[in-house]
């Protein structure tokens, strides 16, 4: 089975631009979450989606979004970006089984410059 | 926050047993405690979990006190690729994000 497929794996942005960012799970999987990781925060969860449906999120402004699509796949978005926003952002996906493992990406490195 | 404690960093020479502790004192029944890794600059890589009983499988095995107050993930022959950094969170089941903490750096030498 193919992994989980982030792209794009680097990328650079201005300040006040928005990004969009790019998952596909694990076939078979209908769980995706996506973390942001810096060096200061450490790994931090953003959001999770099971079957189009946000199931839980986790404390960041509204700047951030994000969605899944009928065949798993999900986008993030980040709008007016800020220089703090410059993280590994992580996607994560799972079976349904409630309490399975998760499989991580490898990340997109965003640079808000 | 998270609800677990690592020691910030540990050493083990290459082919000798790598012991890392965690305590979750707080840890609820329906909790289980997972074990992930992250090599530099990759994704977290799953490793193993268990809820109460000691669990073992290719990678690891897990060691939960019977109090469930603490546990040992136990890499039995490390090798320099296991260098990493090794997360322990206990996470409830359903939609229930993954708490990272801080992580114990595990450091590997010949």
């Amino acid at each position: 089975k193919a992994g989980v497929t982030q792209t794009p794996r680097y990328l650079i942005k201005t300040r006040g631009q928005q990004v969009t960012l790019s998952c596909s799970p694990i076939s078979g999987h209908r769980s995706v979450s996506w973390y942001q990781q810096t060096p200061g925060q450490g790994l931090q969860f953003l959001f999770e989606y099971f079957s189009e449906t946000q199931r839980n999120k986790g404390n960041f402004p509204g700047r951030f979004s994000g969605r899944q699509f009928s065949n798993s796949r999900s986008e993030m978005n980040v709008s007016t970006l800020e220089l703090g926003d410059s993280a590994l952002y992580l996607c994560a996906s799972r079976e349904a089984d409630a309490h399975g493992e998760l499989f991580f990406g490898e990340g997109s490195r965003l640079t808000v410059l | 926050d998270a609800k677990t404690t690592q020691p910030p960093s540990m050493d083990c020479a290459e082919g000798r047993a790598a012991n890392l502790p965690c305590n979750h004192s707080t840890i609820s029944g329906n909790e289980y405690v997972y074990w992930y890794r992250q090599i530099h600059s990759q994704g977290p890589q799953y490793i193993i979990h268990g809820l109460k009983n000691n669990e073992t499988n290719e990678m690891a095995s897990l060691i939960i006190t019977e109090d469930r107050k603490s546990s040992t993930l136990i890499l039995p022959h490390a090798t320099l690729r296991d260098t990493a950094v090794y997360y322990c969170i206990v996470r409830a089941t359903g939609f229930q994000k993954l708490v990272f903490g801080t992580g114990t750096r595990l450091l590997v030498s010949p």
